[in-house]
């Protein structure tokens, strides 16, 4: 019973590197998310998925792509990767109705040097 | 837009003793608060959540309030254990949207 898995756990990126970070989920759920995690900051909403062939932008989409692969996968792209997004990355996912928890993955630890 | 603000940022309760953790919602239209806790190195984790149309809710140890009107909502935890060391967050979601607003987490000591 894996729920939402994540990869890689860690990472360090030079400046201007890119790297797809995966996310991939076995709960039938329609609904898929990116946050990224910054001391003081909470959890901060990257890109959304509402159901599997439509993306949204969240709060803070600058410097990221997503592709949703199929109702399973969410993936997080970074083009030229900056040391502002040294971040720990989270994807989750929920159930598209009802009002129903988000499930999260065990996180991504990037470092961009 | 829509936000949730968070307090305290940390807290410190002797072991036995109860804690209390506070957050406010902007968006009226939120009906659907999750809290969530993160252990080091993991994913949050739900341990409870609220629906508008109930005013609390208990599990065990744990229990939360809402408050529509003041668009606030509590997290209780009482006779707390060292185990309830972590971090701490509130979330608010509003029906028919797909976000979920996170608070900036609270960080419990519980001393033993």
């Amino acid at each position: 019973n894996a729920g939402v898995t994540q990869t890689p756990k860690f990472q360090v990126l030079k400046t201007g590197q890119s790297m797809t970070l995966q996310c991939a989920q076995d709960m039938n759920h329609n609904s898929m998310y990116w946050y990224r995690q910054d001391p003081g900051m909470g959890l901060r909403l990257i890109y959304y998925s509402a159901s599997e062939g439509t993306t949204d932008k969240g709060e803070v989409p600058n410097g990221y792509n997503v592709s949703r692969l199929n109702k399973r996968e969410f993936s997080l792209r970074l083009e030229s990767a900056a040391p502002s997004q040294t971040s720990v990355y989270f994807c989750a996912s929920s159930a598209e109705t009802g009002l129903t928890e988000a499930f999260f993955g065990q996180g991504t630890r990037l470092t961009v040097v | 837009g829509e936000n949730v603000e968070q307090h305290p940022s940390t807290l410190s309760v002797q072991e036995g003793d109860s804690a209390v953790i506070k957050c406010t919602y902007s968006d009226s239209a939120s009906n659907y608060f999750p809290w969530y806790k993160q252990e080091l190195g993991k994913g949050p984790q739900l341990i409870i959540d609220i629906r508008s149309n109930v005013g609390e809710k208990k599990d065990q140890r744990i229990a939360v309030t809402l408050n529509k009107t003041a668009k606030h909502f509590s997290l209780h935890i009482t006779e707390t254990q060292p185990e309830d060391s972590a971090v701490y967050f509130c979330a608010a979601r509003a029906s028919g949207t797909y976000k979920y607003i996170f608070g900036t987490g609270t960080r419990l000591k519980v001393l033993a």
